[in-house]
């Protein structure tokens, strides 16, 4: 089945410092890839999204990054912030999963922590 | 975000009980999720609903049991059949057609006493 692994699971960085996650998907045809940020004891918000015609977006800290041909993506968080941590999910949208809908498949998630 | 309610915050169940999670929504989406989120497991897809009588089966719905007879309204069901149901549990909507964004609930946490 269609598969999103995420690396690393954890991920420790001093404010000011840049992280990067990065992100591998099966599909080849998947069109879509979001980013959500999940705060301890929050719902899982959208920070970003990219879709497969682009290969960079940017939002004032935060970019994502597409590689079509290698079928990876990859999030960066520059001048890190302690709110910054929180646990980071990416999502892949293949061609045939959920219908017309689209559904996304997860990846497992990356445990951000920011120190002061 | 705050269109979509979930409850209750906290659920416990007992062995062999059915218990029945509730998600409503006020945003006029026609799509409507339930993930299950494990500690280091991300998000898995237990059921899916695209239009109101209509559902689908998602990765991991064995054990578990929806409706959707209103637009606003997607309950699950987790019943006796599944053997491992403490999680948390995350109902999510988008609007209908190729929309993109999902919207997530605050989350039900179940545990088994």
């Amino acid at each position: 089945g269609e598969n999103v692994e995420q690396h690393p699971s954890t991920l420790s960085v001093q404010e000011g410092d840049s992280a990067v996650i990065k992100c591998t998907y099966s599909d080849s045809a998947s069109n879509y890839f979001p980013w959500y940020k999940q705060e301890l004891g929050k719902r899982p918000q959208l920070i970003i999204d990219i879709r497969s015609n682009v290969g960079e977006k940017k939002d004032q800290r935060i970019a994502v990054t597409l590689n079509k041909t290698a079928k990876h993506f990859s999030l960066h968080i520059t001048e890190t912030q302690p709110e910054d941590s929180a646990v980071y999910f990416c999502a892949a949208r293949p061609m045939n999963y959920g219908g017309s809908q689209g559904n996304l498949i997860f990846g497992k998630g990356t445990k951000l922590s920011v120190k002061p | 975000d705050g269109g979509i309610t979930q409850s209750p915050k906290y659920l416990f169940r007992k062995e062999g009980q059915n218990v029945t999670l509730s998600c409503e929504q006020n945003l006029n989406h026609d799509a409507m999720y339930w993930y299950r989120q494990d500690p280091g497991q991300g998000l898995r897809l237990i059921y899916y609903s695209q239009i109101v009588n209509d559902f689908q089966k998602g990765d991991i719905a064995e054990g578990y049991s929806v409706s959707r007879e209103k637009k606003e309204s997607f309950p699950l069901t987790v019943t006796s059949a599944q053997k491992n149901p403490t999680a948390f549990y995350l109902c999510a909507s988008k609007p209908g057609g190729y929309g993109e964004k999902l919207f997530f609930g605050s989350g039900t946490q179940l545990s088994v006493l």
